[in-house]
């Protein structure tokens, strides 16, 4: 099982600031594997990014995803009071269970 | 625009059977590139990916829940169901159903039912 583990934990920034999560996989991933969620109470989780760089419909050109193999990495360039939530790295590894990382909460400081 | 929707108890009793519906409207379950997935998240944790189901039938399930899990289609309702048997309360979360696509392009849940909360108790 591919384990990916999210730091921090939570950040605490103010609108404006730029946001850099971080997500770190078990074993080596080919980046078409890796996918960024955005996730707010009471709501169903929103696709951010795709295959490690690709952003999805919609979403604004603030959202950017990088890296490979092992360390990958979502930056918010400027926050927005919109931002604040929990954000989701998911990993399509050779083989099931497809793991979520445990999160990252970003909250306003 | 495609829309998925969850549905059914909300309320059950250890070793009772969870079973969920997922009615997906705006797109065909037997279309292709597309497999249809369950996620959960327990009150205070993160996502759990349950299993998914490709419109040829053929399923994947996570490990830890395979002994219990079901995941099955209806092509003539356009749904896809999820059966959870002998439930705990370690199974109380909110459930979601999602479209995962897969390709060239990548491999994500595109679009997400708006969860619903399945709790187990005595």
């Amino acid at each position: 099982e591919i384990v990916l583990t999210q730091s921090p934990g939570t950040l605490s920034l103010s609108p404006g600031e730029r946001a850099t999560l971080s997500c770190r996989a078990s074993q080596s991933l080919s980046s078409i594997f890796l996918d960024w969620y955005q996730h707010k109470v009471g709501q169903a989780p929103r696709l951010l990014i795709y295959a490690a760089s690709s952003r999805a419909t919609g979403i604004p050109d603030r959202f950017s995803g990088s890296g490979s193999g092992t360390d990958f990495t979502l930056t918010i360039s400027r926050l927005e009071p919109e931002d604040f939530a929990v954000y989701y790295c998911q990993q399509y590894g050779s083989s099931p269970p497809f793991t979520f990382g445990q999160g990252t909460k970003l909250e306003i400081k | 625009q495609v829309q998925l929707q969850e549905s059914g108890p909300g309320l059950l009793k250890p070793s009772q059977t969870l079973s969920l519906t997922c009615t997906v409207s705006g797109d065909s379950i037997t279309s292709g590139s597309y497999y249809w997935s369950w996620i959960r998240q327990p009150a205070g944790k993160g996502l759990e990916w349950i299993g998914r189901i490709y419109t040829s039938g053929s399923t994947n399930y996570n490990p830890s829940l395979k002994s219990r899990v079901t995941i099955s289609l209806d092509t003539s309702k356009n749904q896809f169901s999820l059966n959870l048997r002998s439930v705990t309360a370690a199974d109380t979360a909110v459930y979601y159903c999602a479209r995962q696509h897969y390709g060239d392009s990548g491999y994500y849940l595109d679009y997400w039912g708006q969860g619903t909360l399945v709790t187990v108790s005595s």
